[in-house]
Protein backbone atom coordinates (compact mmCIF):
# COMPACT_ATOMS: atom_id res chain seq x y z
CA UNK A 1 0.00 0.00 0.00
CA UNK A 2 1.33 3.18 -1.04
CA UNK A 3 2.19 5.53 2.14
CA UNK A 4 2.51 9.81 1.65
CA UNK A 5 5.43 11.16 4.00
CA UNK A 6 4.39 15.09 3.82
CA UNK A 7 7.06 18.21 4.77
CA UNK A 8 7.00 21.93 4.67
CA UNK A 9 7.03 24.64 6.69
CA UNK A 10 5.05 25.16 9.39
CA UNK A 11 5.05 28.90 9.71
CA UNK A 12 4.85 31.37 6.63
CA UNK A 13 4.87 34.89 6.55
CA UNK A 14 1.95 37.21 5.32
CA UNK A 15 2.19 37.48 1.17
CA UNK A 16 5.19 34.68 0.78
CA UNK A 17 4.95 31.24 -0.83
CA UNK A 18 4.36 28.43 0.93
CA UNK A 19 6.38 25.11 -0.30
CA UNK A 20 5.01 21.34 0.28
CA UNK A 21 6.48 18.48 -0.27
CA UNK A 22 4.50 14.48 -0.29
CA UNK A 23 7.15 11.93 -0.84
CA UNK A 24 5.72 8.47 -2.02
CA UNK A 25 6.54 5.34 -0.60
CA UNK A 26 6.00 1.83 -0.97
CA UNK A 27 5.15 2.19 -4.41
CA UNK A 28 5.43 4.19 -7.32
CA UNK A 29 4.39 7.88 -7.73
CA UNK A 30 3.63 6.68 -11.57
CA UNK A 31 -0.08 6.46 -13.19
CA UNK A 32 -1.69 8.04 -10.05
CA UNK A 33 -3.32 11.54 -10.10
CA UNK A 34 -1.75 13.42 -6.66
CA UNK A 35 -4.35 15.82 -4.77
CA UNK A 36 -4.16 18.68 -2.39
CA UNK A 37 -6.75 19.71 0.16
CA UNK A 38 -6.88 21.86 2.68
CA UNK A 39 -8.83 21.98 6.30
CA UNK A 40 -8.84 25.61 7.88
CA UNK A 41 -9.18 25.34 11.73
CA UNK A 42 -12.41 23.92 12.71
CA UNK A 43 -13.77 23.86 9.64
CA UNK A 44 -14.80 21.27 6.40
CA UNK A 45 -12.27 20.18 3.39
CA UNK A 46 -11.44 22.24 0.20
CA UNK A 47 -9.84 20.57 -2.61
CA UNK A 48 -7.06 22.35 -4.08
CA UNK A 49 -6.07 20.76 -7.05
CA UNK A 50 -4.08 17.74 -8.36
CA UNK A 51 -1.73 16.35 -10.66
CA UNK A 52 -1.38 13.96 -12.60
CA UNK A 53 2.08 11.71 -12.76
CA UNK A 54 2.67 12.54 -16.45
CA UNK A 55 2.45 16.35 -15.65
CA UNK A 56 -1.51 17.76 -16.26
CA UNK A 57 -2.74 19.57 -13.24
CA UNK A 58 -6.29 21.07 -12.36
CA UNK A 59 -6.90 23.69 -9.80
CA UNK A 60 -9.22 24.98 -7.91
CA UNK A 61 -10.12 28.54 -9.43
CA UNK A 62 -11.22 29.19 -5.77
CA UNK A 63 -7.18 30.17 -5.62
CA UNK A 64 -7.13 32.51 -8.49
CA UNK A 65 -4.14 30.99 -10.02
CA UNK A 66 -1.91 31.10 -6.78
CA UNK A 67 -1.47 27.50 -6.98
CA UNK A 68 1.26 25.37 -8.62
CA UNK A 69 1.41 21.88 -8.40
CA UNK A 70 4.82 20.36 -9.40
CA UNK A 71 6.26 16.17 -9.82
CA UNK A 72 9.46 15.11 -9.57
CA UNK A 73 9.79 11.18 -10.63
CA UNK A 74 13.14 10.73 -9.50
CA UNK A 75 12.52 11.58 -6.32
CA UNK A 76 9.27 10.06 -5.76
CA UNK A 77 7.88 12.97 -4.93
CA UNK A 78 4.91 15.71 -5.74
CA UNK A 79 4.97 19.09 -4.69
CA UNK A 80 2.57 22.45 -4.02
CA UNK A 81 3.11 25.96 -3.77
CA UNK A 82 1.03 29.00 -2.87
CA UNK A 83 1.94 32.56 -3.62
CA UNK A 84 0.64 35.47 -1.65
CA UNK A 85 -0.31 33.59 1.22
CA UNK A 86 -2.83 35.83 3.74
CA UNK A 87 -4.40 34.48 7.11
CA UNK A 88 -7.17 32.92 5.33
CA UNK A 89 -4.64 30.21 4.03
CA UNK A 90 -3.79 29.22 7.30
CA UNK A 91 -5.18 25.18 7.58
CA UNK A 92 -3.98 21.62 7.32
CA UNK A 93 -2.95 20.77 4.36
CA UNK A 94 -2.93 16.82 3.10
CA UNK A 95 -1.88 15.41 -0.22
CA UNK A 96 -3.47 12.44 -1.37
CA UNK A 97 -3.55 9.87 -4.35
CA UNK A 98 -5.38 7.59 -6.54
CA UNK A 99 -4.99 5.49 -9.18
CA UNK A 100 -8.28 7.66 -10.49
CA UNK A 101 -9.55 11.12 -10.39
CA UNK A 102 -12.32 10.13 -8.43
CA UNK A 103 -11.84 9.51 -5.11
CA UNK A 104 -8.94 9.33 -2.92
CA UNK A 105 -7.84 6.15 -1.26
CA UNK A 106 -4.46 7.17 0.05
CA UNK A 107 -4.35 10.16 2.56
CA UNK A 108 -0.84 11.93 4.06
CA UNK A 109 -1.09 12.85 7.85
CA UNK A 110 -1.31 16.31 7.45
CA UNK A 111 1.12 19.78 7.90
CA UNK A 112 -0.50 22.41 9.90
CA UNK A 113 0.10 25.58 8.26
CA UNK A 114 -0.02 29.25 10.05
CA UNK A 115 0.26 32.63 8.62
CA UNK A 116 1.84 34.99 10.89
CA UNK A 117 4.36 37.82 10.77
CA UNK B 1 -18.93 24.87 -9.05
CA UNK B 2 -21.46 21.87 -7.99
CA UNK B 3 -22.69 22.42 -4.02
CA UNK B 4 -22.88 19.70 -1.89
CA UNK B 5 -24.76 19.55 1.28
CA UNK B 6 -24.89 17.42 4.28
CA UNK B 7 -28.38 16.60 6.87
CA UNK B 8 -27.84 16.69 9.51
CA UNK B 9 -24.82 19.42 10.68
CA UNK B 10 -24.45 16.79 14.21
CA UNK B 11 -26.18 14.03 15.50
CA UNK B 12 -25.67 12.45 18.86
CA UNK B 13 -26.33 8.79 18.87
CA UNK B 14 -26.12 5.73 21.28
CA UNK B 15 -24.08 2.66 20.23
CA UNK B 16 -26.28 -0.22 18.45
CA UNK B 17 -28.14 2.54 16.84
CA UNK B 18 -28.94 3.09 13.14
CA UNK B 19 -27.53 6.34 11.20
CA UNK B 20 -27.92 7.92 8.38
CA UNK B 21 -26.52 10.86 7.07
CA UNK B 22 -27.92 12.68 3.57
CA UNK B 23 -25.63 14.43 0.96
CA UNK B 24 -27.71 16.36 -1.50
CA UNK B 25 -26.24 17.73 -4.95
CA UNK B 26 -26.50 21.06 -6.63
CA UNK B 27 -26.99 19.50 -9.55
CA UNK B 28 -26.62 16.05 -11.18
CA UNK B 29 -23.64 14.07 -10.50
CA UNK B 30 -24.22 10.35 -11.42
CA UNK B 31 -22.68 8.37 -9.14
CA UNK B 32 -19.68 10.39 -8.72
CA UNK B 33 -20.19 10.51 -4.89
CA UNK B 34 -17.73 9.43 -2.19
CA UNK B 35 -17.67 9.52 1.65
CA UNK B 36 -15.14 9.88 4.06
CA UNK B 37 -14.55 9.29 7.59
CA UNK B 38 -12.53 11.64 10.03
CA UNK B 39 -11.44 11.60 13.21
CA UNK B 40 -9.75 14.53 15.62
CA UNK B 41 -6.39 15.06 14.41
CA UNK B 42 -6.43 12.68 11.94
CA UNK B 43 -6.41 13.08 7.88
CA UNK B 44 -9.42 11.56 6.62
CA UNK B 45 -10.44 8.18 5.40
CA UNK B 46 -12.14 6.77 2.19
CA UNK B 47 -15.10 4.52 2.99
CA UNK B 48 -17.50 4.36 -0.25
CA UNK B 49 -16.88 5.19 -3.49
CA UNK B 50 -19.04 5.97 -6.15
CA UNK B 51 -21.93 6.25 -4.00
CA UNK B 52 -22.61 2.68 -3.04
CA UNK B 53 -19.02 0.29 -3.23
CA UNK B 54 -17.42 -0.07 -0.30
CA UNK B 55 -13.91 0.85 0.13
CA UNK B 56 -11.04 -2.52 0.90
CA UNK B 57 -11.09 -2.96 4.57
CA UNK B 58 -14.05 -0.83 5.28
CA UNK B 59 -16.37 -2.40 8.31
CA UNK B 60 -19.62 -3.59 6.68
CA UNK B 61 -21.83 -1.72 8.80
CA UNK B 62 -20.98 1.17 6.34
CA UNK B 63 -23.03 1.36 3.49
CA UNK B 64 -23.96 3.91 0.64
CA UNK B 65 -26.81 4.74 -1.75
CA UNK B 66 -28.02 7.11 -4.29
CA UNK B 67 -27.36 8.47 -7.36
CA UNK B 68 -28.10 11.77 -8.80
CA UNK B 69 -28.48 14.39 -6.49
CA UNK B 70 -29.60 12.76 -3.34
CA UNK B 71 -27.28 10.44 -1.75
CA UNK B 72 -27.07 8.51 1.83
CA UNK B 73 -24.74 6.92 4.21
CA UNK B 74 -25.78 4.36 6.65
CA UNK B 75 -24.39 3.10 9.83
CA UNK B 76 -25.93 -0.11 11.00
CA UNK B 77 -25.24 -0.59 14.42
CA UNK B 78 -23.27 2.01 15.06
CA UNK B 79 -20.25 1.69 17.44
CA UNK B 80 -18.25 4.02 20.09
CA UNK B 81 -15.14 4.13 17.86
CA UNK B 82 -17.87 5.49 14.57
CA UNK B 83 -17.69 8.97 17.02
CA UNK B 84 -16.16 11.12 13.71
CA UNK B 85 -16.90 13.93 11.17
CA UNK B 86 -18.38 12.10 7.97
CA UNK B 87 -17.77 14.36 4.72
CA UNK B 88 -19.07 13.62 1.13
CA UNK B 89 -17.06 14.52 -1.98
CA UNK B 90 -18.15 14.91 -5.72
CA UNK B 91 -15.76 14.59 -8.73
CA UNK B 92 -17.92 14.85 -11.25
CA UNK B 93 -17.09 18.19 -12.56
CA UNK B 94 -14.38 20.09 -11.55
CA UNK B 95 -13.36 21.80 -9.35
CA UNK B 96 -14.32 19.02 -6.68
CA UNK B 97 -16.20 19.60 -3.73
CA UNK B 98 -16.66 18.22 -0.56
CA UNK B 99 -19.97 18.78 2.12
CA UNK B 100 -19.64 20.83 4.94
CA UNK B 101 -19.66 17.67 7.22
CA UNK B 102 -21.71 16.04 9.51
CA UNK B 103 -20.31 15.07 13.00
CA UNK B 104 -21.47 12.41 15.00
CA UNK B 105 -21.29 12.14 19.01
CA UNK B 106 -21.74 8.46 21.08
CA UNK B 107 -23.63 8.95 23.71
Amino acid sequence: QVQLQQSGPGLVKPSETLSLNCTVSAGSISSYYWSWIRQPPGKGLEWIGYIFSGGSTNYNPSLKGRVTMSIHTSKNRFSLRLSSMTAADTAVYYCAGTKTVTYMDVWGKGTTVIVSS
Amino acid sequence: EIVLTQFPDFQSVTPKEKVTITCRASQSIGSSLHWYQQKPDQSPKLLIKYASQSFSGVPSRFSGSGSGTDFTLTINSLEAEDAATYYCHQSSSLPHTFGQGTKLEIK
